[in-house]
């Protein structure tokens, strides 16, 4: 059984560094093609895609976030961690980390998702 | 970008529905493959997986829904809307070459 789960602070202060841990089962993060993902969702608004981690160690960035953004994994945890530095308001969202279980020819979609974790900025 | 229409979409339990969406670029990838995924977010839960590759149904999805389209026109098609269905769609790009996005959501409600 594939599950996700993310954890980290419900509340940050503004301009402190936010970092949220995605710990998963069910499947390995060495597996050719398997990737983990943050998405991102403001309260009442649409989903924005923060970054990705590849098995072979590769990783993308939102183009907007990425100067703030890392993504590292520990796949001896079975973990992925996401690190935002100089948070604001309106990086108040829920954050979840999804999987997907291959690329290229066998990309599967983002399968499996986590619950969520509800991060607020404020001072 | 993509651009998904209609952003409110009020159904009837038996009746189709239809949902586009447009990219600004091509998400026909060289491999002949369309990188544009569908989702559905449910009140109050995590998104979940509909379609991917533009017209592959995600495990345990009902085959009442369907996708179609390539290049930069897709469609999310429901053959009859039921009340579970409710909740705001969502296309996502996954083409390498691009950053990953979503498109605005449509939401569908009975």
């Amino acid at each position: 059984q594939i599950t996700l789960k993310e954890s980290g602070p419900t509340l940050v202060k503004p301009t402190q560094t936010l970092t949220l841990t995605c710990t998963f089962s069910g499947f390995s993060l060495n597996g050719n093609g398997v990737s983990v993902g943050w998405i991102r969702q403001p309260p009442g608004k649409a989903l924005e895609w923060v970054a990705v981690i590849y098995w072979n160690d590769d990783k993308r960035y939102n183009p907007s976030l990425k100067s703030r953004v890392t993504i590292a994994k520990d796949t001896s945890k079975d973990q992925v961690v996401l690190t935002m530095t100089n948070v604001d308001r309106v990086d108040t969202a829920t954050y979840y980390c999804a999987r997907t279980g291959g690329a290229g020819y066998y990309y599967t979609g983002w399968d499996y998702w986590g619950q969520g974790a509800q991060v607020t900025v404020s001072s | 970008v993509l651009t998904q229409s209609p952003l409110s979409l009020p159904v009837t339990p038996g009746e189709p529905a239809s949902i586009s969406c447009r990219s600004s670029e091509s998400l026909l990838d060289r491999n002949g493959f369309n990188y544009l995924d569908w989702y559905v977010q449910k009140p109050g839960q995590s998104p979940q997986l509909l379609i991917y590759m533009g017209s592959s149904r995600a495990s345990g999805v009902p085959d009442r829904f369907s996708g179609s389209g390539s290049g930069t026109d897709f469609t999310l098609k429901i053959s009859r809307v039921e009340a579970e269905d409710i909740g705001i769609y969502y296309c996502m790009q996954a083409l390498q070459s691009l950053p990953i996005t979503f498109g605005q959501g449509t939401r569908l409600d009975i």
